[in-house]
């Protein structure tokens, strides 16, 4: 069973673009969220998509988007990049969110 | 708003040894996970706690669920190095709507 795949892994971006990050869940698993970790603010929250539904949004700007598509892929977008925006950015699937979930590697962002 | 917070935050110990961490949280939940995060490297579901009460194990690691105290516990028992990793907890009151993680329990597992 394939596990939970995220591309790029890296990235490296200057202030002011926008990047698009992308999740390909396990199959079968419908539920998709999105995490930020920074040595500062420690594991975010970001969103979480159910069958292409954004079901919950964590406390971050509009600056942060996602969807997700008919067959769970999931992609996350930040625009008008800050240097706060530099992180990892970890997505994980599950059946459902209450469900284990399993992570993909992430995709460590840096923004010059 | 929701504050998670684990005690200790760095935790030394020598194999064979049994500890504890602990996770509390602010407000009223009865949903808690568990992490471990090795450096370096992506997360790793450990439990998933849905109700008052709820104690699940796997091998060396046990958790449980205090709602009422707002408490969950990690219990490591004779550990071994393989243990070494960042372990957190995360609190969800409302089906993800208030998603919010611990700081991270550092542990190193001496020989």
């Amino acid at each position: 069973k394939a596990g939970v795949t995220q591309t790029p892994r890296y990235l490296i971006k200057t202030r002011g673009q926008q990047v698009t990050l992308s999740c390909s869940p396990i199959s079968g698993h419908r539920s998709v969220s999105w995490y930020q970790q920074t040595p500062g603010q420690g594991l975010q929250f970001l969103f979480e998509y159910f069958s292409e539904t954004q079901r919950n949004k964590g406390n971050f700007p509009g600056r942060f988007s996602g969807r997700q598509f008919s067959n769970s892929r999931s992609e996350m977008n930040v625009s008008t990049l800050e240097l706060g925006d530099s992180a990892l950015y970890l997505c994980a699937s599950s059946i459902e969110l209450t469900d284990t979930q399993y992570f993909g590697p992430g995709t460590r962002l840096t923004v010059l | 708003e929701l504050k998670v917070e684990q005690n200790p935050l760095f935790l030394s110990m020598q194999e064979g040894k049994n500890y504890t961490i602990y996770c509390n949280y602010s407000t009223t939940s009865d949903r808690l996970y568990w992490y471990r995060q090795d450096p370096g490297k992506s997360l790793e579901s450990l439990f998933v706690l849905l109700s008052n009460g709820a104690v699940k194990q796997e091998g060396r690691l046990m958790a449980s669920l205090d709602t009422k105290a707002r408490l969950s516990t990690l219990h490591i028992t004779a550990a071994v190095h393989d243990l070494s990793a960042t372990y957190f907890c995360a609190v969800d009151t409302y089906y993800g709507q208030n998603f919010v993680f611990g700081p991270g329990t550092r542990l190193s597992v001496l020989p």
